[in-house]
């Protein structure tokens, strides 16, 4: 298997445009996470969707960001406009969700950088 | 809420023993779980332990749980350069999606 796929790996763009990062979760998970790494915060959770529908969209800062499943095989997270502060490592994770374990398969990450 | 500590540095000569440590807060957690993450990439799943277990060994990897302190160690045997990476320390409460996890630790590998 492929495991998560995202791209792009590396976005650099300047203050007030429009970002896009993808993922490509793992075929067959049903459960898709976008985190936030940052040096200050740590790992984020975004937002949580499972069979394609935002459960827990709690961690998203503003409304500037959005975040999209169209379907099993894709996802999206939007920020527009784009500020310095989105600079972090963006992850996509997905997992395989039983009654009782959530076991997460990370991407290797969007490196935004919002200048 | 819920917090996850680690200490956030740990440095070691090669072909020896690593400890890293975790302490939690949930007495709820059901699962603890180590991840690594190297330089450039995602976080990968080492390990993963029930709260009903006290060990759990897997190669060179040992997971010792106290539950009564809510302590959780990674010891790494034999450790190489390139074991060299962030490990994280994450917990999750049976029905829940939701991982905590921790600030994660930086191990170096000496040659």
């Amino acid at each position: 298997d492929a495991g998560v796929i995202q791209s792009p790996r590396h976005e650099v763009t300047e203050m007030g445009q429009e970002v896009t990062l993808r993922c490509k979760p793992i075929s067959g998970h049903n459960s898709l996470f976008w985190y936030r790494q940052t040096m200050m915060r740590g790992l984020e959770l975004l937002i949580y969707f499972n069979n394609n529908v935002p459960i827990d969209d709690s961690g998203m800062p503003e409304d500037r960001f959005s975040a999209k499943m169209p379907n099993a095989s894709f996802s999206t997270l939007k920020i527009q406009p784009s500020e310095p502060r989105d600079s972090a490592v963006y992850f996509c994770a997905s997992s395989l969700s039983g009654d009782n374990y959530y076991e997460q398969y990370f991407g290797p990450g969007t490196r935004l950088t919002v200048t | 809420g819920e917090d996850v500590e680690q200490s956030l540095f740990l440095s070691v000569r090669e072909g020896d023993s690593s400890v890293i440590n975790c302490t939690y807060t949930d007495s709820s957690s059901t699962y603890l779980y180590w991840y690594k993450q190297e330089p450039g990439a995602g976080l990968q799943l080492l390990t993963y332990i029930f709260s009903n277990m006290d060990m759990k060994q897997d190669q060179r990897l040992t997971v010792l749980l106290n539950k009564k302190d809510k302590h959780l160690s990674l010891r790494i045997a034999d450790t190489q350069t390139g074991d060299s990476a962030i490990y994280f320390c994450a917990e999750s409460t049976s029905g829940t999606y939701k991982y905590i996890f921790g600030t994660g630790t930086r191990l170096k590998v000496l040659a």
